[in-house]
């Protein structure tokens, strides 16, 4: 099956500065990399995912790199803010094709603290 | 609010028992996938439900079931429960976005702690 590994497990950043968080993945068959962020008390939100088709994907503050051949991705955060404090978790696509698309294979997790 | 609706929020039992939790999907979403969060195993995938029939498993225990009704709405059901089966559980549904992919929405979760 799909493992991944997430790292650092903590992250402590000045605000305005950059984040970055480094995922691998073992199964070359996965094709779906979503990037949720998690506050307290609440369930997993999607903030950014990338097929493997594609080697980099933006949104805003929010980039998402992805290289197939070394089967690692990574999610960076640029000017960071104090509403960025949260946990962020990488996720891969967990089976074939025609396996079900929801079926993900998480990290263990990133604790971003943004300090003023 | 996510539009994913999990009840009851908190939940606290012994062991051997057994609980029902309840998700109501967002309105239109025909998947709903249950997913278990705990501190030693992060967040696994149990099982993913499609218009109520089953789709996928995942490690989900046999002293674990769930079932997706005609409404949508799903239950995941946990027997002879063990303290480690105290964790987060969380719902989700999905929509198949522009590029084919299904983008999962999830709940707030259900917190379950066996005594």
């Amino acid at each position: 099956g799909e493992n991944v590994e997430q790292h650092p497990s903590t992250l402590s950043v000045q605000e305005g500065d950059s984040a970055v968080i480094k995922c691998t993945y073992s199964d070359s068959a996965s094709n779906y990399f979503p990037w949720y962020k998690q506050e307290l008390g609440k369930g997993p939100q999607l903030i950014i995912d990338i097929r493997s088709n594609v080697g980099e994907k933006k949104d805003q503050r929010i980039a998402v790199t992805l290289n197939k051949t070394a089967k690692h991705f990574s999610l960076h955060i640029t000017e960071t803010q104090p509403e960025d404090s949260a946990v962020y978790f990488c996720a891969a696509h967990w089976g074939g094709p025609g396996d079900s698309w929801g079926k993900l294979q998480f990290g263990a997790g990133t604790q971003v603290v943004v300090t003023p | 609010d996510s539009g994913v609706t999990q009840t009851p929020k908190h939940l606290i039992t012994a062991t051997g028992q057994r609980v029902t939790l309840r998700c109501s999907p967002r309105s239109g979403d025909l998947s709903v996938y249950w997913y278990q969060q705990s501190l030693d195993q992060g967040l696994q995938f149990l099982i993913h439900y499609y218009n109520g029939e089953e789709r996928a498993k995942g490690n989900i225990l046999e002293r674990f079931s769930a079932q997706q009704f005609p409404d949508l709405h799903s239950e995941l059901n946990l027997s002879s429960l063990e303290l480690g089966d105290s964790a987060l559980y969380f719902c989700a549904s999905s929509v198949v976005d522009s590029s084919g992919a299904n983008v999962l929405t999830f709940g707030a979760g259900s917190r379950l702690t066996v005594l």
